[in-house]
């Protein structure tokens, strides 16, 4: 089974707007940290957010907050106030157990286009 | 702050030579790790290193193998070069490798004709 499933393989979206990018995550061990990350054009992986499996608030970062819903195994990332430059590849990533140092399982993306 | 430095950024490799490409991570961050990025495949774990020692390592053949400096700075090697091996190669370095935040470098894209 697919560790990280995301369903959307291209969004677009209106500047200004808000825009949420699917992710469900399959795993059964209790411990778990999930992360988005943004790839541009250049390749480079940016770091937008991280969400650990025991944090009781949804994880926000500026234009970025994480939609969490452990029970449904989802973390959907949402952006607000779309802007231009937010046009890139979006991954998101699940590192699971206390042991698996910085061993990601990643999903597939969701290409995002925003329109001025 | 210096971010992960990767080199060099474009490799051109002819089938059956061997490879080495290098990682410098932020300073400070003694975990390194490496994911091999393919249309056909996407991201895929390769291997982590903290201070100079693997300690995870991904599904892919001996001939992918890597090693880290006592500076932490980071080399990853592929012998005998294979049209399939051709990807970008991603390294991502953290504090700890259990740290909330890994960064990645721009990445090296490897071309094998």
């Amino acid at each position: 089974a697919q560790k990280i499933t995301q369903t959307q393989p291209g969004m677009f979206v209106q500047e200004k707007e808000a825009v949420t990018l699917d992710c469900t995550y399959d795993t059964s061990d209790p411990s778990y940290g999930l992360f988005w990350y943004k790839q541009p054009s250049s390749g480079e992986m940016i770091f937008l957010i991280y969400q650990g499996s025991y944090d009781q608030q949804n994880a926000t970062e500026g234009r970025y907050s994480l939609n969490f819903q452990k029970a449904r195994k989802s973390a959907n990332l949402v952006i607000s106030a779309s802007q231009l430059g937010d046009s890139a590849m979006y991954f998101c990533a699940m590192r699971e157990g206390e042991y698996n140092f910085n061993k990601f399982y990643f999903g597939s993306g969701t290409k995002l286009n925003v329109k001025p | 702050k210096a971010g992960v430095t990767q080199t060099p950024r474009y490799l051109i490799k002819t089938r059956g030579q061997q490879v080495t490409l290098s990682c410098s991570p932020i300073s400070g961050h003694r975990s390194v790790s490496w994911y091999q990025q393919t249309p056909g495949q996407g991201l895929q774990f390769l291997f982590e290193y903290f201070s100079e020692t693997q300690r995870n390592k991904g599904n892919f053949p001996g001939r992918f193998s890597g090693r880290q400096f006592s500076n932490s700075r980071s080399e990853m090697n592929v012998s005998t070069l294979e049209l399939g091996d051709s990807a970008l190669y991603l390294c991502a370095s953290s504090l700890t490798g259990e740290a909330a935040e890994a960064f990645f470098g721009q990445g090296t894209r490897l071309t094998v004709v």
